[in-house]
């Protein structure tokens, strides 16, 4: 059965560095989605992705943030300069264009 | 701010127990009533997709009813097993914008003893 994948499952990283978290989304699927959950808090969206342009993006969403699609199969994330407040669990997910969303495993981004 | 709760945020249960929880979501421009579940490490697992009022859902031994006038839904499991044992995720999504943006709660996590 096709699923989300994402890497790496943890990544550690110093404040300040950049980093980037990678999804593979389902194949045939056109919507795309990156969500993150700080512990103890609810998942929060983050950004939608449709048509190669972000469709909608959060508050948390600034300019540190950023998404691509670089060759069509490939969804990333890259958060430029990190904070330690942006220590969470990331999660990608994609959509065919239904209303069921497919969720990846996360992955754990500590800051330090 | 759209605002999506549950309870309760935790239940330990023997096995065999029935149980439910809560969701409540606004109800204005809703669209669709999401349940997933979650286990550490793997990626949550839809259970359902909800969005007509009445709506009743049934997979196994686990139901969900949705009521969109109110703006509350149930998920029920029938005869607890210890691989019940997860968080479950309810999220809702709205027609404005209609990006498929998902607002989720903070999740029930169950405990199922043997």
């Amino acid at each position: 059965e096709p699923e989300v994948t994402q890497t790496p499952s943890h990544q550690v990283t110093q404040m300040g560095q950049e980093v980037i978290l990678r999804c593979v989304p389902i194949s045939n699927h056109l919507y795309f989605y990156w969500y993150r959950q700080i512990l103890g808090q609810k998942v929060e969206f983050l950004v939608s992705f449709y048509n190669n342009e972000i469709s909608e993006k959060s508050e948390i969403f600034d300019d540190q943030f950023s998404v691509e699609r670089p060759d069509g199969s490939n969804f990333t994330l890259k958060i430029r300069s990190t904070k330690l407040e942006d220590s969470a669990m990331y999660f990608c997910a994609s959509n065919r264009g239904g209303r069921e969303q497919f969720f990846g495993p996360g992955t754990r981004l500590t800051v330090l | 701010i759209l605002n999506v709760e549950q309870s309760p945020q935790s239940l330990h249960v023997q096995e065999g127990d029935s149980t439910n929880f809560t969701c409540s979501f606004p109800s204005s421009n809703f669209y669709a009533l999401h349940w997933y579940r979650w286990e550490t490490a793997k990626s949550p697992e839809a259970l359902f997709v909800m969005t007509l009022n009445g709506d009743e859902k049934k997979k196994g031994r686990i139901s969900a009813t949705l009521n969109t006038k109110e703006g509350y839904s149930y998920l029920y499991i029938k005869g607890s097993q210890p691989e019940d044992s997860a968080t479950y995720l309810c999220a809702s999504s709205y027609t404005s914008g209609n990006t498929g943006k998902l607002i989720f709660g903070q999740g029930t996590t169950l405990q199922v003893k043997p």
